[in-house]
């Protein structure tokens, strides 16, 4: 069975550093792309990058390029999203999906919320 | 960011059919991407509905179907239920985008 299960929930501060992760399972980990969805509260779902465990090419959205960082350690079969310098406005639930034949991202992680408030 | 245009709700009674358009434009759906669509359920993970313009996946029951046509895409759901209250969206890659994909702005689904 395929699994993508991400790290839990964080409570942050202005200015702080943030990584979480999201870990496949049930799958070969390294043959498929893993991208990032935020979902702001009350809004819809804006893609965010993408990566592929397998060389770790990764591409950005425009509105997130510079803005954060996408990685992956396939020897642990987990991608990663990281701030390194968050503002309250990235306080949002973030998803990874995986990214199967047609471009659908088939399978979805649970989300982590992100609260970032001083 | 979002590209496609979707409305931000439809609402329908039990057993009714309701439609839900996508609009995008020459860098998406038009150049013959295909389209893909969500429900979000309140609370809970984004669950595919239907991939590749009119496929569903196992598991979803056949009220919900899709088609895609030049530059637009529309989700159906005939014999509407209450358990289908949701937010669903619509996706395609765009050739605009380093990003590589955009997901429309999303459509409440009020069964009433």
């Amino acid at each position: 069975e395929v699994q993508l299960v991400q790290s839990g929930a964080e409570v942050k501060k202005p200015g702080d550093s943030l990584k979480i992760s999201c870990k496949g399972s049930g799958y070969r980990f390294t043959s498929y792309w893993i991208g990032w969805v935020r979902q702001m509260p009350g809004k819809g779902l804006e893609w965010m990058g993408i990566i592929y465990p397998g060389d770790s090419d990764t591409r950005y959205s425009p509105s997130f390029q510079g803005q954060v960082t996408i990685s992956a350690d396939k020897s642990i079969n987990t991608a990663y999203l990281e701030w390194s310098s968050l503002k309250a406005s990235d306080t949002a639930i973030y998803y990874c999906a995986r990214k199967d034949y047609w471009n659908e991202l088939r399978y979805w992680g649970q989300g982590t919320l992100v609260t970032v408030s001083s | 960011q979002s590209v496609l245009t979707q409305p931000p709700s439809v609402s329908g009674a039990p057993g009714q059919r309701v439609t839900i358009p996508c609009t995008g434009s020459s860098s998406n759906i038009g150049p013959n991407y295909d389209v893909h669509w969500y429900q979000q359920l309140p609370g809970i993970a984004p669950k595919l509905l239907i991939y590749a313009n009119d496929n569903r996946p196992s598991g979803v029951p056949d009220r919900f179907s899709a088609s895609k046509s030049g530059t637009s895409a529309s989700l159906a759901i005939t014999g509407l239920q209450a358990e289908d209250e949701a937010d669903y969206y619509c996706q395609s890659y765009d050739s605009s985008l380093n990003g590589l994909f955009v997901f429309g702005t999303g459509t409440k689904v009020t069964v009433l």
